[in-house]
């Protein structure tokens, strides 16, 4: 299985509420990642987990909330976003670990997110 | 700090050649290709490591000028399939600093 495995494929939340998405993948990978990305733009990194630890926050708002369950999950809570945060919420994995040498990233189909 | 890259689209005929480059003004110490094609996620094509080494597969091929901290995406006989945004991303030390670049739209026509 070389699947990185996202739901939903679609959100659409108001500004009060709380939802949460969902990474899965089966590889073994050490190391998860959350990416958001734009339109039109290149993945922005938000948060890394290697080895189930919290490894790197990009200085990610607070209204977004990772959480790693076990090597194989990653979920991303979201509460009271904004219109701005809409986009589109793409997961990684990877074999290797935070800190060593970046190896090929496995990306997940993504999450849509619209916030109205 | 983000790389550079050019152009920022281009428009071929299938089986024509094209070039994507991807720049640095800082040392690199690796170069990642990555395609995207819409609305999907985007897909793993290679890894250059410092050392001017240069890889590929069938008929798209890379290379990594470590003097000029410059990646070359070589696309031979382009294909429709080969049709999406092309990232570079670049990682400055040995397991940090990893961006993306700006993509290169890559659009084949018939």
């Amino acid at each position: 299985d070389t699947e990185v495995t996202q739901t939903p494929k679609h959100l659409v939340m108001g500004m009060t509420n709380k939802k949460s998405l969902k990474c899965e993948q089966h590889m073994g990978h050490r190391a998860m990642y959350w990416y958001k990305q734009k339109a039109k733009k290149p993945p922005e990194l938000m948060f890394v987990y290697s080895y189930e630890k919290l490894s790197i926050n990009e200085s990610v708002p607070s209204r977004f909330s990772p959480e790693c369950p076990n090597s194989s999950l990653l979920n991303l809570h979201l509460h009271a976003l904004q219109p701005e945060d809409s986009a589109l919420y793409l997961c990684a994995s990877s074999q290797v670990a935070w800190g060593e040498n970046t190896g090929e990233l496995f990306f997940g189909e993504g999450s849509r997110l619209t916030v109205l | 700090q983000q790389p550079v890259q050019s152009p920022q689209a281009v428009i071929l005929r299938e089986g024509e050649d094209a070039v994507i480059n991807c720049s640095s003004s800082k040392a690199l110490y690796s170069v990642h290709w990555y395609r995207q094609k819409h609305g999907e996620a985007p897909v793993f094509l290679m890894i250059l490591l410092k050392g001017g080494e240069q890889k590929g597969h069938e008929k798209i091929s890379a290379s990594f000028n470590e003097k000029k901290q410059q990646s070359s995406l070589y696309l031979t006989a382009s294909q429709l399939s080969y049709s999406g945004t092309y990232f570079c991303g670049t990682e400055r030390t040995y397991g940090q600093n990893f961006v993306f670049g700006p993509g290169t739209r890559l659009s084949v026509l018939p």
